[in-house]
C-alpha cells in the first residue's frame, strides 16, 4: 500500500489560500487519495478526494500531478476554524470484510492566524 | 453532517467496572468502525462491521469487545475497564466499500 508524506506543521495567513502537499510515491494506478482534518477535540471530518483529475467541492481543491507521486490541498480563502490537522490518506490499511480501512498517519498541523 | 451519535460523551469510571459505549447512525450505512485516539498514538481501529451481526478486530483489539445487532447501532465494551483504556473514542461510518468516512463527534473516557 502507498504511504503518504507530509509536512508535520504549516501556517497560514487569514483570508490568504493555504497549499497543503501531500507525497505519495509509491501510490498505485487504482488507489485514490483522501484528505480528512480533524479540529481539536472532533471527530476526523471528509474533505475531498480524487484519482488522477482534480477536484474541487465547496470546502477545497485537490490538485494531483499527472505522474499522481504527490497531490496539493487547497483552501482557497482560509479562515481561523480551518486550524486543524489535515489527513492525506492513500487508502493504505488493509481491506477486509469488503471494506478498505484508511490508516491515519500524523497529518498536517494547519495553524492559520489573523 | 453525516447523522451520527454517540453516547455517553464523557464517562468517568473505575478500574475493573464494565463500560458500554453506544455508536448510532441514521444513514443505514453498512459498515461501522470504533477508534481510540491518543497523543502520540493518532487514531487506531479497534474492531469494525461489515453489517448486522457481522465484526471483526482492527489493531488494537485487545480488552474490547463489540456487537451490532441492528444496522444502526454499534456497541463497544470494555470488560473490565483499565487505566491504559482512558482515551478518547471515535465512531465512524461509512457506505460502499467503505472508502469515505464519516465520525461521530467522540467519547471522552477516563479510567480511575
Amino acid at each position: 500500500d502507498a504511504k503518504t508524506t507530509q509536512p508535520t506543521s504549516m501556517d497560514c495567513a487569514e483570508g490568504r489560500a493555504a497549499n497543503l502537499p501531500c507525497n505519495h510515491s509509491t501510490i498505485s494506478g487504482n488507489e485514490y487519495v483522501y484528505w480528512y482534518r480533524q479540529i481539536h477535540s472532533q471527530g476526523p471530518q471528509y474533505i475531498i478526494h480524487g484519482l488522477k483529475n482534480n477536484e474541487t467541492n465547496e470546502m477545497a481543491s485537490l490538485i494531483i500531478t499527472e505522474d499522481r507521486k504527490s497531490s496539493t490541498l487547497i483552501l482557497p480563502h482560509a479562515t481561523l476554524r480551518d486550524t486543524a490537522v489535515y489527513y492525506c490518506i492513500v487508502r493504505v490499511g488493509f481491506k477486509a470484510g469488503g471494506s478498505y480501512i484508511p490508516t491515519f498517519g500524523r497529518g498536517t498541523s494547519l495553524i492559520v492566524h489573523p | 453532517d453525516a447523522g451520527i451519535t454517540q453516547s455517553p460523551r464523557h464517562k468517568v469510571t473505575e478500574t475493573g467496572t464494565p463500560v458500554t459505549l453506544r455508536c448510532h447512525q441514521t444513514e443505514n450505512h453498512r459498515y461501522m468502525y470504533w477508534y481510540r485516539q491518543d497523543p502520540g498514538h493518532g487514531l487506531r481501529l479497534i474492531h469494525y462491521s461489515y453489517g448486522v451481526k457481522d465484526t471483526d478486530k482492527g489493531e488494537v483489539s485487545d480488552g474490547y469487545s463489540v456487537s451490532r445487532s441492528k444496522t444502526e447501532d454499534f456497541l463497544l465494551t470494555l470488560e473490565s475497564a483499565t487505566s491504559s483504556q482512558t482515551s478518547v473514542y471515535f465512531c465512524a461510518i461509512a457506505s460502499g466499500y467503505g472508502e469515505t468516512q464519516y465520525f461521530g463527534p467522540g467519547t471522552r473516557l477516563l479510567v480511575l
